[in-house]
């Protein structure tokens, strides 16, 4: 069985500062990890997955992550963000060649302010 | 294409009633999952669909239940509403046999039990 952990609940940040929203996970099995998004009622938006090889996955709005297996972590990280970024961020965990389910957090909510 | 479309949006129930919510899949997609997303909360499992049979169930009660059609588009049921149902109900669409890792997300439908 798989758990996430999504450290902060609330992360607030102004415009244009640097911004780690932080997630832990516990398998027994090697793992699939990702980062969904969420906009208000809104479904999810996958915004970066890591599947294998390189351990640091960008998403195409500038958002990476990096998967380290020793510290059992998938941060995701921004180096600017913009008021457009708030939203709720999810990080989830499926188990590689088992279970097809994905297993979530309990989200961050980032809010940028100006 | 119109990726993975739900229906209806919102609707209010009340106690002990019976619900019915409906799915379609991202063409090609073969495989249906349910998730549920109290307030506040991430989206937890509740059941998966794949060649009109249930593939895999989280942990929800019997009350919960789901159908697939020959066209892929699935339904999820519950009977016996309660207060604690209230939720965003979210169906995701994937290829069988890639996992979460390629699972795409609808706009939810919104449940009020009163």
């Amino acid at each position: 069985a798989q758990s996430v952990t999504q450290l902060d609940s609330q992360v607030p940040v102004f415009e244009e500062a640097p911004v780690e929203l932080r997630c832990n996970y516990s398998s027994s099995v090697s793992v699939y990890l990702f980062w969904y998004v969420q906009y208000p009622n809104q479904g999810l938006q996958l915004l970066l997955k890591y599947l294998s090889g390189s351990t640091l996955v960008e998403s195409i709005n500038g958002f990476e992550a990096e998967f380290n297996k020793s510290q059992t972590s998938f941060h995701l990280r921004k180096p600017s963000v913009h008021i457009s970024d708030t939203a709720e961020y999810f990080c989830a965990v499926s188990g590689v060649g088992g279970s097809e389910k994905l297993v979530f957090g309990k989200g961050t909510k980032l809010t940028v302010n100006p | 294409d119109a990726g993975v479309t739900q229906s209806p949006t919102h609707l209010i129930k009340t106690r002990g009633q019976q619900v019915t919510l409906r799915c379609s899949p991202k063409s090609g997609h073969d495989t249906v999952s349910w998730y549920q997303q109290a307030l506040g909360q991430g989206p937890q499992f509740i059941f998966q669909y794949y060649e009109e049979e249930e593939r895999q169930r989280g942990n929800f009660p019997d009350r919960f239940s789901g159908h697939q059609f020959p066209n892929y588009s699935s339904e999820l049921n519950v009977n016996a509403l309660l207060l604690g149902d209230s939720a965003l109900y979210l169906c995701a669409s994937s290829p069988v046999g890639v996992g979460g890792t390629e699972a795409f997300f609808g706009q939810g439908t919104r449940l009020t039990v009163v």
